[in-house]
């Protein structure tokens, strides 16, 4: 089973700052990587796919980089609607979630 | 507009089986690739995918959980049903579905999810 591993588990940064949130991979998983955010009570929403193709309606702050072993989600200008806990999710190999990077309010 | 939503019941006792239902809506499971899954989440901890059945009814399960998982679909019904056996505490989440597109191998979108409590 391929492991993914998400860092920092908390992050906290002030409105209007940037937020990088990484995810590793026990093995490569080429770009077959997810994001997703989750707000409380609400489902996951997906925001990238391909590691860093937007899914639709999603803003361009967001942003996805990586390949491999090595990913990064950038927010690039948060917006109090973007506090909330996101997930990586491999689908290389059946499907594996990081346990997640909470975004919190400095 | 694809949507999904999880029905089923909100308490089970240890030892139970449980049983969940995905009723899904704007796509149909007779088309070629694409899927339904299911994914849960114990409160406060991380998502965690269970199985996913194909259009073509072949199913996948997570390897920790095979041996106590089962995935049907009703085409007919636009439906796709989980069982899971020996339900313990430690099964308590809220259980989502979610739909895997053609050619699309990641989950989008999801059901709202249901809460399941084990009791002992």
């Amino acid at each position: 089973e391929i492991v993914m591993t998400q860092s920092p588990a908390t992050l906290s940064v002030s409105p209007g700052e940037r937020a990088t949130l990484s995810c590793r991979a026990s093995q490569s998983v080429s770009s077959n990587l997810a994001w997703y955010q989750q707000k409380p009570g609400q489902a996951p929403r997906l925001l990238i796919y391909g590691a860093s193709t937007r899914a639709t309606g999603i803003p361009a702050r967001f942003s996805g980089s990586g390949s491999g072993t090595e990913f990064t989600l950038t927010i690039s200008s948060l917006q109090s609607k973007d506090f909330a806990v996101y997930y990586c999710q491999q689908y290389h190999d059946w499907w594996t979630f990081g346990h997640g990077t909470k975004v919190e309010i400095k | 507009q694809i949507t999904l939503k999880e029905s089923g019941p909100t308490l089970v006792k240890s030892t139970q089986t449980l049983t969940l239902t995905c009723s899904f809506s704007g796509f149909s499971l007779s088309t070629t690739g694409v899927g339904v899954g299911w994914i849960r989440q114990p409160p406060g901890k991380a998502l965690e995918w269970l199985a996913l059945i194909y259009s073509d009814d072949d199913k996948r399960y997570s390897p920790s959980l095979r041996s106590r998982l089962t995935i049907t679909k009703d085409t007919s019904k636009n439906q796709v049903v989980l069982t899971m056996t020996n339900m313990d505490p430690v099964d308590t989440a809220t259980y989502f579905c979610a739909q895997k597109g053609v050619s699309r191998n990641w989950f989008d979108p999801w059901g709202q999810g249901t809460l399941v409590t084990v009791s002992s």
